[in-house]
């Protein structure tokens, strides 16, 4: 059963536009979220992250925004740069839940091509 | 450099090896996890240390995985009789607090031939 769900695989975008990349969640108990990106044959490199208290997080073209009651989070970039393109990945953990787990729980993610 | 170290970053193992992986964590955080991540996939998880504590271990980790981190500074992630199914990329994170971003090192790719 996945808990953390991207449902789309890839996402082009016209560089200059605003990328939106998508992600659901089904554990009411994450109250913690990040947004990795990654190359091919690096580890995942930390983006931005937003916790159950606040529903937008912004750092320069990054934005992240949560809706608790639908359970879905999205990060927006804007301008999107070729640079960009690479692996987004979701991840929600539940370091405030008192569940005693601390573990990331990743999406599968979406490959995002901007195109120059 | 003061990022998340792995070595190696590539092992090519024949099956039924044991392999070794270490992983030296940003010198301030006194939290290390491991994960796994194979192609199509997001990472994993495995098992997490606070200091030299394994408090967090998934079901992931089969009873041929072992994790130490003996002084609450480097780890080491063993594999033994690898599998075939063992190939992936075995990935090393700290952070500060578990509220915190966890920062990811480089990797190991392992390759079960």
């Amino acid at each position: 059963d996945q808990q953390v769900k991207q449902n789309s695989p890839s996402l082009s975008v016209q560089e200059g536009r605003i990328s939106i990349l998508n992600c659901d969640y089904t554990n009411s108990m994450f109250d913690y979220f990040l947004w990795y990106k990654k190359y091919p044959a690096e580890g995942p490199t930390f983006l931005i992250s937003i916790s159950s208290i606040k529903d937008k997080n912004e750092d320069g073209r990054f934005t992240v925004f949560l809706n608790k009651s639908a359970k879905h989070l999205s990060l927006h970039i804007v301008p999107s740069q070729p640079g960009d393109s690479a692996v987004y990945f979701c991840a929600a953990s539940a370091p405030y839940s008192g569940a005693g787990s601390y573990q990331l729980t990743f999406g599968k993610g979406t490959k995002l091509s901007v195109i120059p | 450099d003061t990022g998340v170290s792995q070595d190696p970053r590539h092992k090519i193992t024949k099956r039924g090896q044991n392999v070794t992986f270490r992983c030296d964590p940003i010198s301030e955080h006194n939290r290390l996890y491991w994960y796994r991540q194979t192609l199509g996939q997001g990472p994993e998880f495995l098992t997490y240390f606070q200091n030299e504590a394994q408090l967090e271990k998934s079901r992931l980790l089969s009873d041929r995985f072992s994790a130490e981190r003996p002084k609450g500074s480097f780890s080491t992630l063993e594999i033994q009789r690898t599998e075939q199914g063992d190939s992936a990329m075995y990935l090393c994170a700290s952070s500060l607090r578990v509220d915190t971003e966890a920062f990811f090192g480089q990797g190991t790719r392992l390759t079960v031939v």
